[in-house]
């Protein structure tokens, strides 16, 4: 099984700063890596798909990069309504999702 | 839109079965992949299995491959997640999504497991 591990598992932080959230996998997964957001009580929404391709609807500050083992998500301007936990998944051999990293705002 | 519509919220025995229905509309069911996904409260996401809808291949996690069935009927567009020997552990939200990336998703059927 393809284990994701994500950093860091919390992070609390002001609006307008830049926000990265990092997934590393336990093996080369080339690009099949998604990125959802979900708030409380919801259910998680597609941000990226496959390391770094936008989803229409989602806003612009937020975009992906990485391939083999190391992704990165990045949130530019953070905005109140980005309060969330954030998901890392794989789709490269079966599926597995990493922790998952908690965004609050100050 | 793309829309996927989930039973309702589920109360079972420890032992028993449940089956949760995930009816599509809005795109092509018959050329996607519907997955299922669970996350128990406070934990991260976890996956299930998937099923090809046009040629009804299936694939599981290896934690549920004993257990679960994923099925599907094209004359409703509906999707299936049957899980058995249900234990307390099995007390989350049962998710379902649609395609490769899991664009689409459920609203979540809540199962719980208690004596």
């Amino acid at each position: 099984e393809i284990v994701l591990t994500q950093s860091p598992d919390f992070q609390s932080v002001t609006p307008k700063e830049k926000v990265t959230i990092t997934c590393r996998a336990s093996q080369s997964i080339g690009s099949s890596l998604h990125w959802y957001q979900q708030k409380p009580d919801q259910s998680p929404k597609l941000l990226i798909k496959y390391a770094s391709q936008s989803i229409s609807g989602v806003p612009s500050r937020f975009s992906g990069s990485g391939s083999g083992t190391d992704f990165t998500l990045t949130i530019n301007s953070l905005e109140a309504e980005d309060a969330a936990t954030y998901y890392c998944h794989q789709s490269s051999s079966l599926r597995t999702f990493g922790q998952g990293t908690k965004v609050e705002i100050k | 839109q793309m829309q996927l519509v989930q039973s309702g919220p589920e109360v079972k025995k420890p032992g028993t079965s449940v089956k949760v229905s995930c009816k599509a509309s809005g795109f092509t069911f018959t050329s996607s992949a519907m997955q299922w996904v669970r996350q128990a409260r406070g934990q991260r996401l976890e996956w299930i299995g998937w099923i090809v809808v046009g040629s009804g291949n299936t694939n599981y996690a290896q934690k549920f491959q004993e257990r679960v069935t994923i099925t599907r009927d094209m004359s409703t567009s509906t999707a299936y997640m049957e899980l058995s020997s249900l234990r307390s552990e099995d007390t989350a939200v049962y998710y379902c999504a649609a395609g490769g990336d899991l664009g689409v998703w459920g609203q979540g059927t809540l199962v719980t497991v208690s004596s």
